[in-house]
C-alpha cells in the first residue's frame, strides 16, 4: 500500500499571503495524485488531478506540481474561502486508493 | 448538476449489518465507476470500495475486505455498500464518490454522506 504523508499537519497564514503544501509517496506514484480541499461540515472537493490539472471551477490561484513522491499544492494568494483542510490521494496501483493525513490552513 | 444522495445509516451494534444507498442524478450514472470514502469523526479519508460501470472491476480496501460488498444498479441510478460484521472502527460518515471517469481513480462529486456509528 503507498503511504501520503502531508506536511506541516497545520499552516498559519494571512490572507493574501501565499500558500505551499506537501505531499510525500512512499513510492513513486507518477504523476497518479489527487487534491482535495474540506471545509467544515462540507464533502471533499476535487481542487487537482494528475498532480497538475484544475478540476472544473476551480480558482486558478491553486495549482499543483511535482511528479514520483513529491508533490506540492500552492495556493499563490489566500482568500478568506481558502482556509480548510487539504487532502492529497493517489490513485497509482489501485486498489487501494490512499489518502494523506491532511494540511490544516488556519488564519 | 450532479447530486448524490446516500442513505442507510444509523446506530448498529457491533457484529450486525447495515446497508447503505445512494441514488444518483444529474449524470449518465451507467457511463461512470463508483466509490465509497468514509471518515472517521474528526479524522482524515479513507477509501472504502470502488466499482467499475458494469460490475466488472471491484475493488475493497484491507480492513472490509471478506465484510463489506459493493453492487450497484444501473437501472435505479443506485450505488450500494451492504456492510457485515460492523465494528467499531467501522463507525464514520460513508461518502458516495463518482469517479471523474469511468475508473479514473479521482472523487469528482460527492454525496453529504450517511453517519454509520456501531456501538453496543
Amino acid at each position: 500500500e503507498i503511504v501520503l504523508t502531508q506536511s506541516p499537519a497545520t499552516l498559519s497564514l494571512s490572507p493574501g499571503e501565499r500558500a505551499t503544501l506537501s505531499c510525500r509517496a512512499s513510492q513513486s506514484i507518477s504523476t497518479f495524485l489527487a487534491w482535495y480541499q474540506q471545509k467544515p461540515g462540507q464533502a471533499p472537493r476535487l481542487l487537482i488531478y494528475d498532480a497538475s490539472n484544475r478540476a472544473t471551477g476551480v480558482p486558478a490561484r491553486f495549482s499543483g506540481s511535482g511528479s514520483g513522491t513529491d508533490f506540492t499544492l500552492t495556493i499563490s494568494s489566500l482568500e478568506p474561502e481558502d482556509f480548510a483542510v487539504y487532502f492529497c490521494q493517489q490513485r497509482s496501483f489501485w486498489p487501494p486508493i490512499t489518502f494523506g493525513g491532511g494540511t490544516k490552513v488556519e488564519i | 448538476e450532479v447530486q448524490l444522495v446516500e442513505s442507510g445509516g444509523g446506530l448498529v451494534q457491533p457484529g450486525r449489518s447495515l446497508r447503505l444507498s445512494c441514488v444518483a442524478s444529474g449524470f449518465n450514472f451507467e457511463d461512470y465507476a463508483m466509490h465509497w470514502v468514509r471518515q472517521s469523526p474528526g479524522k482524515g479519508l479513507e477509501w472504502v470500495s470502488g466499482i467499475s460501470w458494469n460490475s466488472r472491476s471491484i475493488g475493497y480496501a484491507d480492513s472490509v475486505k471478506g465484510r463489506f460488498t459493493i453492487s450497484r444498479d444501473n437501472a435505479k441510478n443506485s450505488l450500494y455498500l451492504q456492510m457485515n460484521s460492523l465494528r467499531g472502527e467501522d463507525t464514520a460518515l460513508y461518502y458516495c464518490a463518482k469517479d471523474r471517469n469511468n475508473g479514473h481513480g479521482y472523487f469528482g462529486s460527492w454525496g453529504q454522506g450517511t453517519l454509520v456509528t456501531v456501538s453496543s
